[in-house]
């Protein structure tokens, strides 16, 4: 069965550290990868994907997120944090090939602190 | 804001009570979702709408009901929910349903009393 696994429920870090919110993932055949994030109130937001090609993705707000096969991890990372990620971030795998729903992890409460 | 809204942003309904989430998205796109959103829980897919067909039915209780009388607009209908169908209600939008990204409205927060 497809399925993301998010581990931790919430990341704690420091303004400036870098940061990493994990997701491994079960798919039968090639992932299509996907990372959303939700701030306070509001709809989930699109922030990058992997399909296919370099294993290192760019997305928006300076994340990025690196595909590891082996591992099958899709962890989000980027260099140097703001208060303002502070936000519910959610791993998803596309289930079923192109055309299938997205299977989303439970998400992970990243905190900032000044 | 993505281009999809949702009304009300909040209800609160007593279980014999019948009400509607509406969805709309002024992207152009053709298809159209309903998820649950519950603390600390993935996000459930609840039902799939594609050029105001419905694709998929996640074995969703009856007693929600989904209507996509045109491409750009969505309803979920309710009627003798549960105390446990208290949640955050989304509506998503893409392209078409096999389209990379959706985009997702503010949702509507439920409670069941």
């Amino acid at each position: 069965a497809q399925s993301v696994a998010q581990p931790e429920d919430q990341v704690n870090v420091a303004e400036g550290n870098p940061l990493t919110v994990k997701c491994t993932y079960s798919v039968s055949g090639n992932p299509y990868l996907f990372w959303y994030v939700q701030y306070p109130n509001r709809g989930l937001q699109f922030l990058l994907k992997y399909i296919t090609g370099d294993n290192l993705v760019k997305g928006s707000y300076g994340f990025e997120a690196e595909f590891n096969k082996s591992q099958t991890s899709f962890h989000l990372k980027k260099p140097s944090a703001l208060v303002s990620d502070s936000a519910l971030y959610f791993c998803a795998v596309r289930a079923g090939g192109s055309q299938g729903n997205l299977i989303f992890g439970k998400g992970t409460k990243l905190s900032v602190k000044p | 804001e993505t281009g999809v809204t949702q009304t009300p942003r909040h209800l609160v309904m007593g279980m014999t009570n019948k009400k509607s989430l509406k969805c709309e998205q002024h992207l152009g796109h053709n298809a159209m979702y309903w998820y649950k959103q519950s603390a600390k829980k993935p996000l459930e897919l609840m039902f799939v709408y594609s050029l105001e067909e419905r694709v998929e039915n996640n074995s969703v209780p009856s007693r929600f009901s989904p209507e996509c009388p045109n491409s750009s607009h969505l309803f979920l209908h309710l009627h003798t929910l549960q105390p446990e169908d208290s949640a955050l209600y989304l509506c998503a939008s893409s392209q078409d349903k096999g389209s990379y990204e959706q985009y997702f409205g503010p949702g509507t927060r439920l409670t069941v009393t």
